[in-house]
């Protein structure tokens, strides 16, 4: 069954601090595994994305670590500041599947000052 | 400036009626898609269009139905046959076989 796994499903850190998202997969034949930033009331944003040829991406403050033989990939945010609160989805998708993507559940970040 | 337009933003409407949610992109994207937002629940696909005039269910399209007769345009009709339409609704394309979704901002759709 293709289907992403997602915890925690909410997430209070404070400022300064690492925020850290996790994602399971199931279906070995996905290549893509975005990060998706959602704030209230608007559409999500591509945050990063890796694929399974690297260990690790890194964008400013915003890091994708990937396990490749646990099927596992996870988001962390350094220096978390209030700004970044938000619901963060990751999603996974297998190339020539015409892009369709797979979300996870979701994870509502808050960024205590 | 390229993107894609969700409209109207806030939907009311009353239980048994059918409504069309609008969504038009002007990023020359091949594939569009509907997804359905609740909380705790994630994005959920509802249909997805990779060329004009075909359109794809996706894992929720019971009491949805959508239509794509031009490739920036891709309207989403929830039916009287949804039972639970209250919710907010997505729209996001792509090129084909290049991954990444550009959203839209949303329709939030109360039905009383």
């Amino acid at each position: 069954q293709q289907q992403v796994k997602q915890s925690p499903q909410s997430l209070i850190v404070q400022k300064g601090g690492i925020s850290i998202i996790n994602c399971a997969y199931e279906n070995t034949a996905f290549d893509y595994f975005p990060w998706y930033q959602q704030f209230p009331g608007k559409g999500p944003a591509l945050l990063i994305a890796i694929r399974p040829d690297v260990s690790e991406k890194k964008e400013g403050r915003f890091t994708i670590s990937f396990n490749k033989s646990a099927k596992q990939f996870s988001l962390h945010i350094m220096d978390s500041q209030p700004g970044d609160s938000a619901t963060y989805f990751c999603a996974a998708s297998k190339s020539g599947n015409t892009g369709k993507l797979i979300f996870g559940q979701g994870t509502t970040l808050q960024v205590k000052p | 400036d390229g993107g894609i337009t969700q409209s109207p933003k806030y939907l009311f409407r009353k239980e048994g009626q059918n409504v069309t949610l609008s969504c038009e992109q002007n990023l020359n994207h091949d594939a569009m898609y509907w997804y359905r937002q609740d909380p705790g629940q994630g994005l959920r696909l509802i249909y997805y269009s990779q060329i004009v005039n075909d359109f794809q269910k996706g894992d929720i399209a019971e009491g949805y139905s959508v239509s794509r007769e031009k490739k920036e345009s891709f309207p989403l009709t929830v039916t009287s046959a949804q039972k639970n339409p209250t919710a907010f609704y997505l729209c996001a394309s792509s090129m084909l076989f290049e991954e990444g979704y550009t959203f839209g901002s949303g329709t939030r759709l109360t039905v009383v």
